[in-house]
């Protein structure tokens, strides 16, 4: 069962532009909801993270945006840049120690 | 400041065998968490350990097995190898064991079983 399902598998964007990647949960228990970024040969860095007390969340060029009645969150990467190139994660767990639950990932392309 | 170390970067086995990868954690870091990342896919949780005690384990086989030392590093063994177990395994360590608590991954161990 896959408590995190992501969308979509891949993404290309031109420079300048935004990028949107979606996320949705069925546990109502994930209080918390980071986004990683891997780049190719390195491990998972975190980006920005969110817990459901706010509906978005905003670092940078980065956004998070929550709505935890449809239990869904996505991320905003505003003026796409070609070095934003890389997989994204998402992710949630909870505060009951319930370890981090991953999306398959989005591999994101930023061409000029 | 070192980053999270793993060793081997990068291993070949054949079907059958035993592997034990190596993870560092950051100075100070009390935590350790073993993820398996399938090509294509996330990273799917193994083993976590806080202060040498096993805090929680994934959905994977008695195979799978890992321990946490003094000093804070910790093993992952992976006994009777199978060709579904090739993969990259990643280590994060983070500052306390909470879930809700950044990971900082290593580059991982590209395992590769023939």
């Amino acid at each position: 069962q896959q408590q995190v399902k992501q969308s979509p598998q891949s993404l290309i964007v031109q420079k300048g532009g935004i990028s949107i990647i979606n996320c949705a949960y069925e546990n109502t228990a994930f209080d918390y909801f980071p986004w990683y970024q891997q780049f190719p040969g390195k491990g998972p860095a975190l980006l920005i993270a969110i817990r459901p007390d706010v509906s978005e969340k905003k670092e940078g060029r980065f956004t998070i945006s929550f709505n935890k009645s449809a239990k869904q969150f996505s991320l905003h990467i505003m003026d796409s840049q070609p070095g934003d190139s890389a997989t994204y994660f998402c992710a949630a767990s909870n505060s009951g120690n319930t370890p981090l639950v991953f999306g398959k990932g989005t591999r994101l392309s930023v061409i000029a | 400041d070192a980053g999270v170390t793993q060793s081997p970067t990068h291993l070949i086995k054949t079907r059958g065998q035993h592997v034990t990868l190596r993870c560092s954690p950051i100075s100070g870091h009390k935590s350790v968490s073993w993820y398996q990342q399938v090509l294509g896919q996330g990273p799917q949780f193994i083993f976590q350990y806080y202060e040498k005690e096993e805090r929680g384990r994934g959905n994977f086989p008695d195979r799978f097995s890992a321990r946490q030392f003094p000093n804070y590093s910790s093993e992952l063994n992976v006994n009777a190898l199978l060709l579904g177990d090739s993969a990259l395994y990643l280590c994060a360590s983070s500052l306390t064991g909470a879930a809700t608590g950044e990971l900082f991954f290593g580059e991982g161990s590209r395992l590769t079983v023939l």
